[in-house]
């Protein structure tokens, strides 16, 4: 079956750690995104990407980074420079274009040690 | 800008129905509705474009005012299984794939 998987579910994080999320898609879709969710806040964009080896910052890029080498993968590093990175964060993928849904990840549920 | 959505929570009987909306201070293209079970994934119900019809998927509906910029979503003759927190997502004009969501609505089914 088609979807995207997104491990660990659950991870924890050092003071001063860098941490990598792992996003893969199997869905073919050119486009894929990360979001972070906290309590009563809804979801907030952090990164995008529309083609492989190309991204853009979304809303709250301060202190995260990604790479897109595959069409398949976009994982996400929560850096050091973070300094509240405990939250619940979603991958999505998506054909491009404005009719298109996006299909979400499980999460991965990040916390801090 | 984010679209603001009310109301934050809504407690329901199962029968009765509900209406959700997504109200945008900026002209708006599209808008398209999710829910999302506490912890999982949010899971797309419909999008919604400018100059569109009204679109429906089982007992859920949802329409949208261009001349409000306003999105509602209508639950009709709810069930437990509607349970969840609805979120609208947004977009303005040509801007790829890249959605704006609202806060989210608390849905909670009683039986």
């Amino acid at each position: 079956d088609g979807g995207i998987t997104q491990s660990p579910k659950y991870l924890f994080r050092k003071e001063g750690q860098n941490v990598t999320l792992s996003c893969e898609q199997n869905l073919n879709h050119d486009a894929m995104y990360w979001y972070r969710q906290d309590p009563g806040q809804g979801l907030r964009l952090i990164y995008y990407s529309q083609i492989v080896n190309d991204f853009q910052k979304g809303d709250i890029a301060e202190g995260y980074s990604v790479s897109r080498e595959k069409k398949e993968s976009f994982p996400l590093t929560v850096t050091s420079a973070q300094k509240n990175p405990t939250a619940f964060y979603l991958c999505a993928s998506s054909i491009p274009g404005v009719e298109q849904p996006q299909h979400f990840g499980d999460g991965t549920r990040l916390s801090i040690l | 800008q984010q679209p603001v959505q009310s109301p934050q929570a809504v407690i329901l009987r199962e029968g009765e129905d509900a209406v959700i909306n997504c109200s945008s201070s900026k002209a708006l293209y599209s808008v398209h509705w999710y829910r999302q079970k506490h912890g999982e994934a949010p899971v797309f119900l419909m999008i919604l474009l400018k100059g569109g019809e009204q679109k429906g998927h089982e007992k859920i509906s949802a329409s949208f005012n261009e001349k409000k910029q306003q999105s509602s979503l209508y639950l009709t003759a709810s069930q437990l299984s509607y349970s969840g927190t609805y979120f609208c997502g947004t977009k303005r004009g040509n801007q790829g794939g890249k959605l704006i969501f609202g806060q989210g609505t608390e849905l909670s089914v009683k039986p």
